[in-house]
């Protein structure tokens, strides 16, 4: 599967604001996931959007994708604190074999200031 | 929902020892696991994938004899760090999936490896 480029790197904003997250990608996707990783643990998976959506929602999160564009977005509304960790998103073309590694970029680190 | 536990959480080791670092799913059958390192604040690069019973398939530039992993059930794969040497200190995170994805990427919590 094909690295995701998450942007910004970092961010940094007041509890209850909302959070906005970007990720570019290459070459066209079959879905796209993104993952939350709070610090020292491994990754959570939030969300899965599939190619022919444009939008879904999650509770709090709300993720858009724009296939044309090659990027995708996740927003974290009303933030809390324990929103504060690493974020990364994962595209995923289904190569016909075997299940591949997801690969990741860098991620946005997002904290929460209370 | 599908669990993956990973053991030791964290374990300190001498220069030249190995280190072996167990990846269970416990509620589903990981037909694939894969093993990634993850250095501070860097993002998290796919070591190794492994399918149960057949050799792992390591990506470009792992040392596969540096690494060695073993995929003996549906349950548990093990990565072994073999010689381990300061700079193989890392953060280890172990996925299991149960089918061929894209749905279902399960992540155990992650050894924190720190040879000295």
């Amino acid at each position: 599967s094909q690295q995701g480029e998450e942007d910004p790197q970092a961010l940094s904003i007041q509890e209850g604001e909302n959070a906005t997250m970007n990720c570019s990608y290459k070459t066209s996707i079959n879905n796209l996931q993104w993952y939350r990783q709070n610090s020292g643990r491994g990754l959570v998976h939030l969300i899965l959007i599939r190619s022919n959506e444009r939008e879904k929602h999650s509770g709090r999160l709300r993720v858009t994708l724009d296939t044309s564009k090659k990027s995708s977005s996740l927003l974290i509304t009303a933030s809390r604190a324990a929103d504060t960790a690493s974020y990364f998103c994962a595209p995923y073309t289904i190569s016909g074999g075997g299940a591949d590694g997801l690969t990741f970029g860098k991620g946005t680190h997002l904290i929460i200031q209370p | 929902g599908a669990v993956v536990s990973q053991h030791p959480s964290r374990v300190i080791c001498k220069s030249g020892t190995s280190v072996k670092i167990e990846c269970r799913s416990l509620d589903f059958q990981a037909t694939t696991m894969f093993w990634y390192r993850q250095f501070p604040k860097q993002s998290l690069m796919l070591m190794a994938t492994s399918n149960e019973g057949s050799k792992a398939t390591y990506e470009q530039g792992v040392e596969k004899d540096k690494f060695l992993i073993n995929h003996a059930s549906l349950t548990l794969s093990t990565l072994t760090v073999t010689s381990a040497h300061p700079e193989d200190s890392s953060f280890y995170i172990c996925s299991a999936i149960e089918g061929t994805g894209p749905y279902g990427y399960t992540f155990g919590s992650g050894t924190r490896l720190t040879v000295v």
